[in-house]
């Protein structure tokens, strides 16, 4: 069974400190990206990734950094928490050209106080 | 640029009533269109797709045909489950081959 498995489905943290979230696919694909998911918004991408080392700002990259040093995992990085990324965060995945079906994990629960 | 819009919710239904989520779209060309389903809990799942206009899709008693006239992708079923309550998401595949999501509809069935 293909899977996206995301590292924490629930964080609390404090303004100001550094979040890590990590994101695994056992699929071989190509493309991983990072949305964020709140209500009446849907899903915004915040950064997506083609190929290891590779990336590219989605359209609310603002806040936010990205690694992917293998090619199964991609992090999602904030540098410094702010209240206003409390959110829900998606990570997916997909081969290169495909039918632009996206996998998706279960997603992380971000509280940021 | 490519866009979609879908109907607000909350919708609440009872079992066995026919469920209809507007889906709507703006786009350069014809992309590719797809609703994608989130049950409580987990990860969004793909639901059903289309690639070109007049395509139907379907999957698990949901259907959705691609109009071009209309521009729209509207999610339908005929009779629906308690297992079906969940959030809806229409999506279009954009010219940099990334999705656009709408909104979301929450949709709850009552036994």
């Amino acid at each position: 069974d293909v899977k996206v498995t995301q590292s924490s489905r629930y964080l609390v943290k404090r303004t100001g400190e550094k979040v890590f979230l990590e994101c695994v696919q056992d699929m071989d694909h190509e493309n991983m990206f990072w949305y964020r998911q709140d209500p009446g918004l849907g899903l915004r991408l915040i950064y997506f990734s083609y190929d290891v080392k590779m990336k590219e700002k989605g359209d609310i990259p603002e806040g936010y950094s990205v690694s992917r040093e293998k090619k199964e995992r991609f992090s999602l990085i904030l540098e410094s928490a702010s209240t206003n990324q409390t959110s829900m965060y998606l990570c997916a995945s997909s081969d290169r050209w495909g039918t632009g079906e996206l996998f998706f994990g279960e997603g992380s629960r971000l509280t940021v106080l | 640029g490519n866009s979609v819009t879908q109907m607000e919710g909350p919708v609440t239904l009872s079992e066995e009533a026919f469920l209809t989520i507007n889906c709507t779209y703006t786009a350069t060309g014809y992309p590719s269109l797809f609703w994608y389903v989130q049950y409580p809990g987990e990860g969004l799942q793909l639901l059903l797709k289309a690639t070109k206009a007049d395509d139907k899709g379907s999957n698990k008693g949901f259907e959705a045909t691609y109009r071009k006239e209309t521009t729209s992708f509207h999610l339908e079923k005929g009779s629906v489950q308690v297992s079906d309550s969940a959030v809806y998401f229409c999506a279009l595949r954009r010219n940099d081959y990334k999705l656009s999501f709408g909104a979301g509809t929450t949709v709850t069935v009552r036994a």
